[in-house]
């Protein structure tokens, strides 16, 4: 069994649509938990950092977190067609800084 | 925020040739700097821990005298794919800590494109 399970898609949305991203673990002592960005050909980019149960805002963008179902999600309001890209999760342990990855899900958010 | 520059995006390269790889911290010191190959619509997988002034340590199976990592600084490390073949053809990207401890968060490069002919 993998560490990280991600929702593998492909996903293809209307623009305007809420896209939920998931992902879900099972090492309870990850408690770091990050979402990249990561367009064809590019770096991952950063989108949200989180470390505690409980939700995160920033933009269009929404982190959630809960360690009791070891189970993230990323949600984006009013999707814009910028927006397709492959997205990451990941996330480490207390103690190092190794990350783990999930294998990501591409988005495609057509206008 | 925190730059992680790696250069170059793109290298083509004959068999049997070397070519070295820079990644960058741009705006902070970072301690730890990771190397990762990526293979299309595959996620990134961790080749190497790089710690300024020591041995890199190496994940199973990636071989350390194929590939070379230099940390010479608290700024930049160096992947060199030595002899390089065909199938170390692929997308290598760098990663970066901010220094803050175990609880900041990694930032990457933008990755460079290695095509061995």
């Amino acid at each position: 069994q993998k560490e990280v399970e991600q929702d593998p898609g492909p996903l293809s949305v209307p623009e305007g649509a809420i896209v939920s991203l998931n992902c879900t673990y099972s090492n309870s002592a990850f408690q770091y938990f990050m979402w990249y960005r990561q367009y064809s050909r590019k770096g991952p980019e950063l989108l949200m950092y989180t470390y505690s149960s409980g939700n995160k805002e920033d933009g269009r963008f929404t982190a959630q977190v809960d360690k009791s179902s070891k189970y993230i999600s990323l949600f984006i309001r009013d999707s814009q067609p910028s927006d397709s890209a492959t997205y990451l999760c990941a996330m480490k342990e207390t103690s190092g800084s190794r990350l783990t990855f999930g294998e990501g899900t591409q988005l495609t958010v057509n206008p | 925020g925190a730059v992680v520059s790696q250069h170059p995006s793109r290298v083509i390269c004959k068999s049997g040739t070397s070519v070295k790889i820079e990644c960058r911290s741009l705006d902070f010191q970072a301690t730890t700097m990771f190397w990762y190959r990526q293979f299309p619509k595959q996620s990134l997988m961790l080749m190497a821990t790089s710690n300024e002034g020591s041995k890199a340590t190496y994940e199973q199976g990636v071989e350390k005298d194929k590939f070379l990592i230099n940390h010479a600084s608290l700024t930049l490390s160096t992947l060199t794919v030595t002899s390089a073949h065909p199938e170390d053809s692929s997308f290598y990207i760098c990663s970066a800590e901010t220094g803050q401890g175990n609880n900041s968060p990694l930032h990457f490069g933008n990755g460079t494109r290695l095509t061995v002919t």
